[in-house]
This record gives structure tokens, C-alpha cells and sequence, in this order.
């Protein structure tokens, strides 16, 4: 069974202040892992896709990078906005249940003005 | 851009009640997902449409959950004799047939059970 685990649970960092998530997995034929943001109260929003070791994807003031056990989503010079709960999911090659998402806990960001 | 919109927002019912849960997804996107989330933890997968087809279940959906999508277009997540632990943000997700790996969620429907 696809295991995912996000550390830390929560962060608060200055503005300013860069840093890193981790979102460790353990999936039986890694097809995606996947990063998305959530704010209170609304659904999850689509960041990033990393398919194989070594691949890097930025957006903005977020990078993500995958090796064969890890996931990190830095942040760099963070903003109040970017203030939410980060979350890591991975999907598997393995037939039909290959599609389902199966997400970490998240990561709650603060980040104070 | 109409993204994934799902109905109601917010639902209060009693316990032993029946509810229904509608998603609309994005129009040209042939797999459809529920999931449900609880305070402080992250989306539980339910199960997953291919155009009209239900592909997966979860073992969590109980023999009280249904869910159809008739014509292949939105869905529906229908939960009979609800209970207490039935309370939950209930979450659909849509995929393209070129890009399934990206599933695209809609804002959910806060399930509160009294």
C-alpha cells in the first residue's frame, strides 16, 4: 500500500525567510508524485507533477524536486500569501487503482509579515 | 473558465438522513474523483469514474455510499442513514484523457451531520 508522509506538520517562517518541505513516499511503481496547495475552507490546487528522480519544476517563488524516496517543495523569500496547507500525493502504475491520488497530512505554512 | 463546481457548498442534515452531493467537471475531462477530507489530514480517495464507468472503489465507501454518473458528464455521491463520522469535506476531481495523472479539484461540500 502507497504510503505518504509530510514533515514538518506546520511552519511558520518570517517574509523572507526561505526553506523546504518533505514529503517522503513509499509507492510499488512511482507514476506521479504530486504537489497542490490548499487555503481554509476550498479545495486543493494544482501546483506541480514530478514524474523521476533528479526531475526539478518551478513556479514563481516554488520549487519541487523529486528523488527515489523524497519530494521537497522549497520556498523561496516566501510571502503572506503564501500562507496555506501544502500537500503531497503519489499515484502508482499498478491497473485500475493506479489513478487514485493517496495524499500525505500536509504541511501547514505560516508565513508573518 | 468553468472549472470543477460541485453543489451544495455546505450541508447540515441529521443524523439518519439521506444526502446527495452533485460535481460538475471540467467539460472535456472523461475521469471524474470523489475523495473526502477530514480536519487536518489530507483527501481520502472514494472512487473514480472513466466517462460513465466506475473503475475503483474504495473500501471506505460503505455499502450506505453510491455514486453514478449516468451519462458520462457530472456525477452524483449520494450517503443514506447518515452518521455522526459521515461528517467530512467531501471533494471532486476531474482529469483530462491526455494529462490523467493531473487531477483538478473543485472548491468540495462541507458535509455537517448533527
Amino acid at each position: 500500500e502507497d504510503q505518504v508522509t509530510q514533515s514538518p506538520e506546520a511552519l511558520r517562517l518570517q517574509e523572507g525567510e526561505s526553506s523546504s518541505l518533505n514529503c517522503s513516499y513509499t509507492v510499488s511503481g512511482l507514476r506521479g508524485l504530486f504537489w497542490y496547495r490548499q487555503d481554509p475552507g476550498k479545495g486543493p490546487e494544482f501546483l506541480f507533477t514530478l514524474y523521476s528522480a533528479g526531475e526539478e519544476k518551478e513556479k514563481e517563488r516554488l520549487k519541487a524536486t523529486l528523488t527515489k524516496k523524497e519530494s521537497f517543495l522549497h520556498i523561496t523569500a516566501p510571502k503572506p500569501e503564501d500562507s496555506a496547507t501544502y500537500l503531497c500525493a503519489v499515484t502508482h502504475h499498478r491497473g485500475a487503482s493506479g489513478s487514485r491520488l493517496t495524499f500525505g497530512e500536509g504541511t501547514q505554512l505560516t508565513v508573518n509579515p | 473558465d468553468t472549472g470543477v463546481s460541485q453543489d451544495p457548498r455546505h450541508k447540515i442534515t441529521k443524523r439518519g438522513q439521506n444526502v446527495t452531493f452533485r460535481c460538475d467537471p471540467i467539460s472535456e475531462h472523461n475521469r471524474l474523483y470523489w475523495y473526502r477530507q477530514t480536519l487536518g489530514q489530507g483527501p481520502e480517495f472514494l472512487t473514480y469514474f472513466q466517462n460513465e464507468a466506475q473503475l475503483e472503489k474504495s473500501r471506505l465507501l460503505s455499502d450506505r455510499f453510491s455514486a453514478e454518473r449516468p451519462k458520462g458528464s457530472f456525477s452524483t455521491l449520494e450517503i443514506q442513514r447518515t452518521e455522526q463520522g459521515d461528517s467530512a469535506m467531501y471533494l471532486c476531481a476531474s482529469s483530462s484523457p491526455d494529462r490523467d495523472n493531473e487531477q483538478f479539484f473543485g472548491p468540495g461540500t462541507r458535509l455537517t451531520v448533527l
